[in-house]
């Protein structure tokens, strides 16, 4: 079984739907991570939990509302999302939050805003 | 700041040569680490490797083998013989001890191994 997996792998919304996205760590994990990848842009850090608790906002727009319920699952709740949000949305955990841990990432969901 | 640079943006290879990629990394702090990831096409990035800051000696996997220089601020990465499975995205990483939690990833290079 993979270490992290990600569903849906894709996504289609419209500007005005709401979606979520799903992450699930079975890695025995403490930290979870949404990064954002753009097409020719640096990885982007969206949200990171540590335990459970929120550890760091990255100045992300309100229209994106993260959710962890447990050590285990990472939600991303989409809603009223613009053309430029469409991107690979990827989902990632670590031992714990910060160095000397690498993360592991999930496949990703590519998600398009039409 | 902290930084890193990865200054070649796509590489392309005939497969069996060898291939380095640049890492150029700016932090301040005197405890860091410093990583390299792969993404193939299927997404996922795969962690490949972890250097901490004190830890100057390279290292070589299979065909795989890290250069850290902290004279240079540089942690390159050499794929001898490379192979078609080895095209990818690879992105280098640096995660620093102090002050905010920051784990700032390169903009990656493309490399294309061609049978």
């Amino acid at each position: 079984e993979t270490g992290v997996t990600q569903t849906p792998r894709h996504l289609v919304m419209g500007m005005t739907n709401k979606k979520s996205l799903k992450c699930e760590q079975h890695l025995g994990h403490n930290a979870m991570y949404w990064y954002k990848q753009s097409a020719k842009k640096p990885l982007e850090l969206m949200f990171v939990y540590n335990f459970k608790e929120q550890t760091e906002n990255n100045s992300v727009p309100s229209r994106f509302s993260p959710e962890c319920p447990n050590s285990s699952h990472l939600f991303l709740h989409l809603h009223t999302l613009q053309p430029e949000d469409s991107a690979l949305y990827l989902c990632a955990s670590s031992q714990g939050q910060g160095p000397p841990y690498e993360q592991y990432f999930g496949p990703g969901t590519r998600l398009t805003v039409t | 700041a902290q930084k890193v640079t990865q200054a070649q943006t796509e590489i392309s290879v005939v497969e069996k040569e060898d291939v380095t990629l640049d890492c150029v990394y700016e932090t301040r702090d005197t405890t860091y680490y410093l990583f390299w990831y792969k993404q193939p096409p299927s997404g996922e990035l795969v962690f490949l490797i972890r250097r901490n800051s004190f830890d100057e000696q390279n290292e070589i996997s299979g065909r795989y083998s890290w250069n850290f220089q902290k004279s240079t601020s540089s942690f390159n990465f050499t794929i001898t013989a490379s192979q078609v499975v080895d095209s990818a995205v690879y992105f280098c990483a640096l995660s620093a001890t102090s002050g905010t939690y920051k784990y700032i990833f390169g903009t990656g290079t493309r490399l294309k191994v061609l049978a």
